[in-house]
């Protein structure tokens, strides 16, 4: 069984520009979450999709959105991207059933604004 | 509020040493899971052990074992005979963020284990 693809794995942007990642999820898994990770904050929540619908959502501004897809594909998209945007995105999946679910885990979008 | 403090920033110990990674959680709730994660260098995230608020039995899986301790809000991660490979970022997380996909990270202990 594949596991979580994140795309791209590298990215480098410009202040001010938009960018868009992608997460394919574990065939047959319907809940897709998305994490920041930096340095400074660590691991921090971004938003959840369950079968197209946002389901949670982490305190983030409104620069940062996403969106699932009828085959639960995500994608999530950050506008007007400043210097503090620069992270590793990760995406995680999972059935979406229980809180006691594991979530299995991407490797990442290394986005890096210059 | 819910939190999860991971007081250990950097471990490092030589191989075939034992090593304890604290984890200490904060919530108001009465249902609630806690994990272990490990990230290597690559970055993904790997699943390590879960365990819900109503079972406080230690579990031990091998060279890897966990004391999960309601009384202090502990769920504390212990490697015996550390092994290179065991170098690592390890997390602890706390389910409550609402939904399953939102988990309340710690911000992780780095495991150098050096042979």
């Amino acid at each position: 069984k594949a596991g979580v693809t994140q795309t791209p794995r590298y990215l480098i942007k410009t202040r001010g520009q938009q960018v868009t990642l992608s997460c394919s999820p574990i065939s047959g898994h319907r809940s897709v979450s998305w994490y920041q990770q930096t340095p400074g904050q660590g691991l921090q929540f971004l938003f959840e999709y369950f079968s197209e619908t946002q389901r949670n959502k982490g305190n983030f501004p409104g620069r940062f959105s996403g969106r699932q897809f009828s085959n639960s594909r995500s994608e999530m998209n950050v506008s007007t991207l400043e210097l503090g945007d620069s992270a590793l995105y990760l995406c995680a999946s999972s059935g979406g059933t229980g809180l006691n679910e594991k979530l299995f885990f991407g490797s990442g979008t290394q986005l890096s604004v210059l | 509020a819910q939190k999860v403090t991971q007081a250990q920033t950097e471990i490092s110990v030589v191989e075939k040493e034992d090593v304890t990674l604290d984890c200490v959680y904060e919530t108001r709730d009465t249902t609630y899971y806690l994990f272990w994660y490990k990230q290597p260098p690559s970055g993904e995230l790997v699943f390590l052990i879960r365990r819900n608020s109503f079972d406080e039995q230690n579990e031990i899986s091998g060279r890897y074992s966990w004391n999960f301790q309601k009384s202090t809000s502990s769920f504390n991660f212990t490697i015996t005979a550390s092994q290179v490979v065991d170098s690592a970022v390890y997390f602890c997380a706390l389910s409550g963020g609402g939904s399953q996909g939102n988990l309340i990270f710690g911000k992780g202990t780095k495991l150098s284990v050096k042979p």
